[in-house]
């Protein structure tokens, strides 16, 4: 099975400040997806990338896809309280109707 | 912007009972998925389904579990005879097409707890 390993396992930051996490495949990526999840809520889904190199953004939040290293990087600027949460990251298998397989999630408190 | 909703939100239930799980999966999506996350656990994949019919199952969806999509709009998950194992939040997802190439969109989750 695909295991994602997420680093760090938490994070508390100033607000104002800029952030990296990472998430680290064992096995080859095809595809990442980052979501967001509020305690005791569902996953929102935040960016999903596919191709080596890819990198995107939306607002502050930029994800990037290094398929050599078989990892992906969430770099959040200028972090607002708003960004506090657990990101997930999930990867797919090949084929059609695959599942995806999330890692354990990292918790961000951005503190104001 | 459409979204998938599940209910009951929060459901309560004594060991042995059966309890259904209701899902809404957003309408144009074709491919549909339950997974469950025990309490500051990860998020693990149950079941998904396909075309009416069950693609894939992990370890942990066995007998007692059973999925159904007995309309155009529903997507059910049934849990025959609950075991306090069982308390978990469980999430609805789905998505427009399967493989790599869209996201899941998960439901806010239903709250199975077991007494």
């Amino acid at each position: 099975s695909q295991e994602l390993e997420q680093s760090p396992q938490s994070l508390i930051v100033q607000e104002g400040k800029n952030l990296t996490i990472n998430c680290t495949s064992s096995k080859t990526l095809y595809g990442l997806y980052w979501y967001k999840q509020k305690y005791g809520e569902g996953l929102i889904f935040l960016m999903m990338l596919q191709k080596g190199g890819e990198e995107k953004s939306h607002e502050k939040i930029t994800a990037k896809l290094d398929e050599k290293k078989q990892q992906s990087s969430l770099h959040i600027t200028a972090s607002q309280p708003s960004h506090a949460g657990i990101y997930l990251c999930g990867a797919d298998r090949t084929g059609a109707n695959s599942k995806l397989t999330f890692g354990k999630g990292i918790t961000l408190s951005v503190r104001p | 912007e459409p979204e998938v909703t599940q209910t009951p939100s929060h459901q309560v239930t004594q060991m042995g009972q059966e309890v259904i799980l209701r899902c809404v999966p957003i309408s144009n999506h074709l491919y549909f998925y339950w997974y469950r996350q025990i309490l500051g656990q990860k998020v693990e994949f149950l079941v998904s389904f396909y075309n009416n019919e069950i693609s894939e199952k992990s370890e942990i969806f066995d007998d007692q579990f059973s999925v159904e999509r007995p309309d155009g709009s529903n997507f059910t998950l049934k849990i025959r005879s609950t075991k306090l194992e069982d308390s978990a939040m469980y999430f609805c997802a789905s998505r427009v097409e399967g493989g790599y190439n869209s996201p899941l969109h998960f439901g806010n989750g239903t709250r199975l707890t077991v007494t």
